[in-house]
């Protein structure tokens, strides 16, 4: 069972739009959350993360929100650059017992930018 | 630089041979984290170790083992009783265990076994 989704497979956004990629889950304990970027035949890079205290988090052009009762959070690029194409990765993590446990990983959305 | 290194790269192994894979990081972080990645797939946790000498089962342990002797390397074995063992493995490493940090990736191995 699966208890980090990314339900679109791949995106294809206009560069200078906005791109909107969506994750949700389904596991209660989770309170920490992240994003990765990821470039074929590389290790992902941490881009963005947020706690589950807040509901925004900014840093440039990338900004992540979460809805906790919906238990979803997306990821919004602001303007999309053709060198944001790539494999976005959502991840989660739940700290319980004065230690946490390893990221739990969505499938990935291959975000392309369009000129 | 800082950073965590995966080697080598590419490996090509046998079916019925047993391969390491080695991780190095010189960040000083306590927590490291074995991944595998198929297409299709996501990232699937093998084993984690919280600080060295200690180490985890993750979601897909079976088939694998791992070695925590030193901080800064967390080797993983691929054994012959993995059934699909031909795969991209990522190794990851935080900084510390039980504290909101992302961690930071290795390069990658791509393994594949024929």
């Amino acid at each position: 069972d699966q208890q980090v989704k990314q339900n679109s497979p791949s995106l294809s956004v206009q560069e200078g739009r906005i791109s909107i990629l969506n994750c949700d889950y389904t596991n209660s304990m989770f309170d920490y959350f992240l994003w990765y970027k990821k470039y074929p035949a590389e290790g992902p890079t941490f881009l963005i993360s947020i706690s589950s205290i807040k509901d925004k988090n900014e840093d440039g052009r990338f900004t992540v929100f979460l809805n906790k009762s919906a238990k979803h959070l997306s990821l919004h690029i602001v303007p999309s650059q053709p060198g944001d194409s790539a494999v976005y990765f959502c991840a989660a993590l739940t700290h319980s017992g004065g230690g946490a446990d390893g990221l739990t990983f969505g499938k990935g959305t291959h975000l392309i930018i369009q000129p | 630089d800082g950073g965590i290194t995966q080697s080598p790269k590419y490996l090509f192994r046998k079916e019925g041979q047993n391969v390491t894979l080695s991780c190095e990081q010189n960040l000083n972080h306590d927590a490291m984290y074995w991944y595998r990645q198929d297409p299709g797939q996501g990232l699937r946790l093998i084993y984690y170790s919280q600080i060295v000498n200690d180490f985890q089962k993750g979601d897909i342990a079976e088939g694998y083992s791992v070695s925590r002797e030193k901080k800064e390397s967390f080797p993983l074995t691929v054994t012959s009783a993995q059934k699909n063992p031909t795969a991209f493995y990522l190794c990851a490493s935080s900084r510390a265990w039980g504290m909101n940090t992302e961690a930071f990736f290795g390069q990658g191995t791509r393994l594949t076994v024929v």
